[in-house]
């Protein structure tokens, strides 16, 4: 079946840089985009940015823009979301996120999340 | 980009039914009819429950249903039941370069 496996959780400290892996399976990779979406603890939901598995075409967030780069391996079919210059509003838990059946903006596959936690 | 609004809690009793409201601008919710609904559990990653304003995918109980007037998108679950129970957030396609904006999010409390 569709599968989106992260990476585990991760500590880091404020300035440090934090890549965190979406590994698909059960569909054609390069068919879709992935794209991440970010909860800090007791908040909402916060789309982050999207990425083409296909060409590698990227658009991400304003507020993240110059800290956030998202790259693809298409040969592993894995996503990858780096955040560098890591604040403490950073922390939260990370998601992939996939519209398959349903069209590109309806996000009918999710992976299980990554905690990213910023702390001195 | 601002996140689109909605109120924080809503409540019914088993059986009744609720409904939350996301209210946007012409440049989201009003623009397209890309608005989906998603339900999330504590600690588990966020359902699709609705999409393209009042679509559901097969396995979303025909309980809940979306519609949209203007800028504003309303999901209505009917005939509450207890595990409904949970938060619910909106999101809609907001163009080109903003791409996608969620909802503040809302709590559904079964009574």
């Amino acid at each position: 079946q569709v599968q989106l496996v992260q990476s585990g959780a991760e500590v880091k400290k404020p300035g440090a840089s934090v890549k965190v892996s979406c590994k698909a399976s059960g569909y054609t990779f390069t068919s879709y985009g992935i794209s991440w979406v970010r909860q800090a603890p007791g908040q909402g939901l916060e789309w982050m940015g999207w990425i083409s598995a296909y060409n590698g075409n990227t658009n991400y967030a304003q507020k993240l823009q110059g800290r956030v780069t998202m790259t693809t391996d298409t040969s592993t079919s894995t996503a990858y979301m780096e955040l560098r210059s890591l604040r403490s509003d950073d922390t939260a838990v990370y998601y992939c996120a996939l519209g398959l059946r349903f069209g590109v903006d309806a996000f009918d596959i999710w992976g299980q999340g990554t905690m990213v936690t910023v702390s001195s | 980009q601002s996140a689109l609004t909605q109120p924080p809690s809503a409540s019914g009793s088993p059986g009744q039914s609720v409904t939350i409201s996301c209210t946007g601008t012409s440049s989201d919710v009003g623009g397209y009819n890309y608005v989906s609904w998603y339900q999330q559990h504590p600690g588990k990653a966020p359902k699709l429950m609705i999409y393209e304003v009042s679509k559901r995918p097969s396995g979303v109980p025909d309980r809940f249903s979306g519609s949209k007037s203007g800028n504003t998108a309303s999901l209505t679950v009917s005939g509450l039941q207890a595990e409904d129970e949970a938060d619910y957030y909106c999101s809609s396609y907001a163009g080109s370069n903003k791409f996608y904006v969620f909802g503040t999010g809302t709590k559904v409390t079964v009574l």
